[in-house]
């Protein structure tokens, strides 16, 4: 089955610095991918899309000059937290896949941590 | 304003009893979906459901969609510990993945 590759699982970094993720699919090309958050005990909230050779698009309230996301390759997609601040801590997840609408496979995750 | 509205958000159970999870809209879907995520990991595809009223069987879970496919049910029967997490229906309103707002199950042996 297809599988989503999510690096690194979990970052602790301090504040003002920036954090790259990158989710990648493994077995299957993915010209779309999506990137969420998500709090403790809540539930997923999509922050982009990613689109492969283009501009990602943002959700409202997504600050695009604050997480910088890159889609060069129909294998791999990152999200760069920039200028991070403790508030930005919480669990990044991407997604792939859904081809006709289909199930998406998700990464394992990232838990960021700003100190 | 959730266009996927998920209930109920917390349910505690004993081991051997059977609950229910409704996923609700007042927009159509061409197909919902649940997910199973536990702690620390990402979303896992329990199941899509495309036709309205269509039926589909996991082991021990159930699966509904409505008639109208605004609606969507979780039924777990016997629930066991190991059926503990968060349960999420997810649909596709306009080719981006969306989530209702989770079911944390717990199942107490």
């Amino acid at each position: 089955g297809a599988v989503v590759s999510q690096h690194p699982s979990r970052v602790i970094c301090k504040s003002g610095t920036s954090v790259k993720i990158e989710c990648r699919s493994l077995d299957f090309q993915a010209t779309t991918m999506f990137w969420y958050r998500q709090f403790p005990k809540q539930s997923l909230m999509l922050m982009a899309t990613s689109n492969e050779g283009s501009k990602a698009t943002y959700e409202q309230g997504v600050e695009k000059d604050k997480f910088l996301i890159n889609h060069a390759s129909l294998t791999l997609s990152t999200l760069t937290v920039t200028s991070a601040h403790p508030e930005d801590s919480s669990f990044y997840i991407c997604s792939a896949g859904g081809s006709k609408g289909y199930g998406y496979t998700f990464g394992s995750g990232t838990r960021l941590t700003v100190v | 304003t959730q266009l996927l509205e998920q209930s109920p958000q917390f349910l505690s159970i004993q081991e051997g009893e059977n609950l229910t999870v409704y996923c609700n809209s007042s927009s159509v879907f061409s197909s919902l979906q649940w997910y199973r995520q536990e702690p620390g990991e990402g979303p896992v595809l329990l199941v899509t459901v495309v036709t309205g009223g269509e039926v589909k069987k996991l082991k021990r879970l159930t699966f509904q969609f409505g008639d109208a496919r605004k609606d969507s049910s979780l039924h777990i029967t016997a629930a066991q510990p190991g059926d503990t997490g968060l349960y999420l229906c997810a649909g596709l309103p306009t080719g981006k993945l969306i989530f209702g707002q989770g079911t944390t199950l717990q199942v107490k042996p």
